[in-house]
């Protein structure tokens, strides 16, 4: 089983659609949770960090089920530009600060 | 205030052949990973350098070894290339010293072709 498993879509929605993104992970003791956004053949670039009370930030909102062990990611209003994608981020042992992805789930937003 | 800058951005080599890859840390951060991406998947770690030493060590064979300066700066070092290291190499910084997260953020990537 993955360490992160998410989708891998590809998500195709319209202008103005709302959409979510899940994502599990193995290791219950994990200690940090990230959503990072990914242009093609670009560099990936931290989205928003999440929280146990769920944060949002604009149209984005994140949220994280310990016991679950299940992590999320609301888009609203979805624009052109959120076409990328999303990759969900786990850090299994905050000391150490080792990311570990999931593959990945490709967003495509059409006019 | 520069982020994190790699180079060099493409670099094309041949089977059997050593690669180095250098990675220069967002200012004010101490702490270097880095990671391999193949085609369609997501970033894998590879090692973590903080205090010129290796903290830690994802799955990857010794044919990959690095090095970090007292500047902060690293060198990622591929010996004996396989067809299978073709990817992007991408390097991170944080910063671990007192005052810091573990918010990681990424250069843009050194994309190697193996031939």
């Amino acid at each position: 089983r993955k360490e992160v498993e998410q989708d891998p879509g590809p998500f195709n929605v319209p202008e103005g659609a709302t959409v979510a993104f899940n994502c599990t992970y193995s290791n219950s003791a994990s200690q940090s949770f990230f959503w990072y956004r990914q242009d093609c053949r670009k560099e990936p670039k931290l989205l928003m960090s999440v929280y146990s009370s769920g944060n949002e930030d604009g149209r984005f909102t994140a949220q994280l089920n310990r016991a679950s062990q299940y992590i999320s990611l609301l888009i609203r209003d979805s624009k052109l530009s959120d076409s990328a994608t999303y990759l969900c981020v786990v850090n299994p042992s905050g000391g150490y600060n080792k990311l570990i992805f999931g593959a990945g789930t490709r967003l495509a937003v059409h006019p | 205030d520069a982020g994190v800058t790699q180079s060099p951005t493409h670099l094309i080599k041949t089977r059997g052949q050593q690669v180095t890859l250098r990675c220069s840390p967002k200012s004010g951060h101490d702490t270097v990973s880095w990671y391999q991406q193949a085609l369609g998947q997501g970033p894998q770690f590879i090692f973590q350098y903080y205090e010129e030493e290796e903290r830690q060590r994802g799955n990857f064979p010794d044919r990959f070894s690095g090095h970090q300066f007292p500047n902060y700066s690293s060198e990622l070092n591929v010996n004996a290339l396989l067809l299978g290291d073709s990817a992007l190499y991408l390097c991170a910084s944080s910063r671990l010293a007192r005052g810091g997260t573990d918010t990681q953020y990424f250069g843009p990537g050194t994309r190697l072709t193996v031939l």
